[in-house]
């Protein structure tokens, strides 16, 4: 089993649309989460921090839920520029674990 | 801008041919990452230094080493190149380690082994 978990996609959405992804962590001492956006052939760049139940920033929504072990990003009325990949990473004692990241396609 | 600079971009080098990639950072960050990104995978941990402390990753070949001569450069030396070693390499910085350890990724060299 993977340390993080994602489901790859893609995931094909119209533009407006609100798109959900989530992730699933093995080790319970993950001390925090980030998501990262990584656009193809690009490096990942910092798209959110988690470190309690939750943080909200514009569109972007990222909630924890410890006790499942779960993380979801939830983006409201996507846009096309919204189009990358998403990772999502458990912080275990200053180790970034990277999931496989899910792939989000925004169409017109 | 404060920022993680690599060189060069596109590195091309040839079957066990030594090759070195260079990260810089204006952050002023503690803290340094290599990481090996291949096709549709997740980047994958080399080593780091906390300051002059080097860190290696358990599984990291030994045919990749790393030096830090400032708080500013890290290098990747790779010794002898293989064709598996081809990917995408990726320097990060964070200010400390442990919980809220953000980093911050620079660009990448995409490197080929011919």
């Amino acid at each position: 089993r993977k340390e993080v978990e994602q489901d790859p996609g893609p995931f094909n959405v119209p533009e407006g649309a609100t798109v959900a992804f989530n992730c699933t962590y093995s080790n319970s001492a993950s001390q925090s989460f980030f998501w990262y956006r990584q656009d193809c052939r690009k490096e990942p760049k910092l798209l959110m921090s988690v470190y309690s139940s939750g943080n909200e920033d514009g569109r972007f929504t990222a909630q924890l839920n410890r006790a499942s072990q779960y993380i979801s990003l939830l983006i409201r009325d996507s846009k096309l520029s919204d189009s990358a990949t998403y990772l999502c990473v458990a912080n275990q004692g200053g180790k970034l674990i990277f999931g496989q990241g899910t792939e989000l396609s925004v169409k017109p | 801008d404060a920022m993680v600079i690599q060189n060069p971009r596109y590195q091309v080098t040839q079957f066990g041919k030594p090759v070195t990639l260079s990260c810089s950072q204006t952050l002023n960050h503690n803290v340094m990452y290599w990481y090996q990104q291949k096709s549709s995978q997740a980047p994958k941990l080399l080593f780091h230094y906390y300051d002059k402390d080097f860190n290696n990753e358990a599984d990291t070949p030994d045919n990749f080493q790393s030096r830090r001569p400032n708080t500013s450069f890290c290098f990747l030396d790779i010794r002898s190149p293989g064709l598996g070693d081809a990917a995408m390499y990726l320097c990060a910085t964070s200010r400390i380690t442990g919980v809220g350890n953000e980093q911050f990724f620079g660009p990448g060299t995409r490197l080929t082994v011919l």
